[in-house]
């Protein structure tokens, strides 16, 4: 079993729609939680970050997290075509690995006009 | 600019002949990583820092090598390439606390090529 697990796309959404991106993890200890945006050629970049069970909100972005579940999403609302981009997960464990980053092997997005 | 620099960006060489791509922030972060992204596979973690003269391993790191002895400065070395160590190699630094890194902040990309 992977480490952080995406769900597979690539995903194609209507503008407007909501786009809904999953991640698990493994590690129950795991401690942090990152979605960043890759488009294509670019570096990523941080979408949002989230630590605690629930749901933050910033903008169209929404990160829920339930640890129990060790599930981790992130919803866009009213997708635009210019978030269509590659969008990973990533997992820090904390601890004694507290360095160690795992990302998701990614999830395609696109959102067609 | 706050930024992360690599260098070179693109890099065309032969088996076994010694490399260094070099990484540098300005934005005074403790922590810094050397990341591969290859087709299918997502990012992998190759090698870490947490601070000055303070390094491990990742999910990757045979074959590469790292030092850290500025906090501004994490280059990674390959002491003798191989054609699987072709990738586009990503550099990151950010803030750090007890439960790791924080946001990372991506330098632009480093295409290698080993023939």
């Amino acid at each position: 079993q992977k480490e952080v697990e995406q769900n597979s796309g690539p995903l194609s959404v209507p503008e407007g729609a909501i786009a809904s991106l999953n991640c698990t993890y493994s590690d129950r200890g795991s401690q942090s939680f990152f979605w960043y945006r890759q488009y294509s050629g670019k570096s990523p970049e941080l979408i949002m970050s989230i630590y605690s069970n629930g749901d933050k909100e910033d903008g169209r972005f929404t990160a829920q997290l339930n640890k129990a579940s060790q599930y981790v999403s992130l919803l866009i609302r009213d997708s635009q075509p210019s978030d269509s981009a590659t969008y990973l997960c990533a997992v820090n464990v904390g601890g004694t690995n507290a360095g160690k980053s795992t990302f998701g092997d990614g999830t395609t997005l696109t959102v067609k006009p | 600019e706050a930024q992360v620099t690599q260098n070179p960006r693109y890099l065309i060489t032969v088996t076994g002949k010694k490399l260094t791509v070099t990484c540098s922030q300005n934005m005074n972060h403790e922590y810094m990583s050397w990341y591969r992204q290859d087709p299918g596979l997502g990012l992998r973690q190759i090698y870490y820092s947490m601070n000055v003269e303070v390094t491990d391993k990742g999910d990757v790191p045979e074959g590469y090598k790292v030092s850290r002895k500025e906090k501004r400065n994490f280059p990674l070395i390959l002491e003798s390439p191989s054609p699987n160590q072709t990738s586009l190699y990503f550099c990151a630094s950010s803030l750090s606390g007890l439960g790791g890194p924080y946001e990372q902040y991506f330098g632009p990309g480093t295409r290698l090529t080993v023939t």
